[in-house]
């Protein structure tokens, strides 16, 4: 069973910086697409990036290019996302997903971006 | 980036009848691979979204026969053949050909 538990989500001063992890179990990690995606609070969703499966080349939006770098650690079947600059607009649940058209996805996260 | 527009918002159905929402991009969405990567999702509420269609009409894994997609192009159309009451949340369409990937602003399902 395909699962994916994200974590390190909470209140952060604009500027600021977080770092979340998604934990994967179930499937082939080391050789899968991921993604991320957001949902602003009673927004719609939202694509944030993608890492590629064996190449692990990089994807982003254009909202977050610069200040949000995604990476992965094969050996923990960890996905991470380290947001950096954070801003008001930033604060949202975020889902990790596999694949990076998602067909799975975790529970998420929420970040609060406030003073 | 290519933008992805849903008709209707909302949709209010009785259960045991259909219901179609349509997606539609501004730029084709079939890609150099011959794929044309196109998928629907549905966020019931207080939940994660879950996908229900992959490339335009693929159901996904434990999906029910009554989804259905359709579509080239730049025109698409996910279609509920009868509408159960777990139906109700909210359906986004996603496309992964170009990038950015984006999605669709979402239509709210309602089941009266």
């Amino acid at each position: 069973e395909v699962q994916l538990v994200e974590s390190g989500g909470g209140l952060v001063q604009p500027g600021g910086s977080l770092r979340l992890s998604c934990v994967a179990s179930g499937f082939a990690f080391s050789s899968s697409a991921m993604s991320w995606v957001r949902q602003a609070p009673g927004e719609g969703l939202e694509w944030v990036s993608a890492i590629s499966g064996n190449a692990g080349n990089t994807y982003y939006a254009d909202s977050v290019k610069g200040r949000f770098t995604m990476s992965r650690d094969k050996s923990k079947n960890t996905l991470y996302l380290q947001m950096n600059s954070l801003r008001a607009e930033d604060t949202a649940v975020y889902y990790c997903a596999k694949d990076s058209s998602p067909n799975y996805w975790g529970q998420g996260t929420l970040v609060t971006v406030s003073s | 980036d290519t933008v992805l527009t849903q008709t209707p918002l909302s949709l209010s159905v009785t259960p045991g009848q259909p219901a179609s929402i349509s997606c539609k991009s501004r730029q084709s969405l079939l890609h150099s691979d011959g794929k044309t990567y196109l998928f629907w999702y549905l966020q019931k509420p207080g939940q994660s979204p879950e996908l229900l269609i992959y490339e335009v009409f693929s159901r996904f894994s434990g999906v029910p026969d009554r989804f259905s997609g359709s579509g080239s192009g730049t025109d698409f159309t996910l279609k509920i053949s009868r509408v159960e009451a777990e139906d109700a949340g909210v359906y986004y369409c996603m496309q992964g050909t170009h990038l950015p990937f984006t999605f669709g602003p979402g239509t709210k399902v309602d089941i009266k």
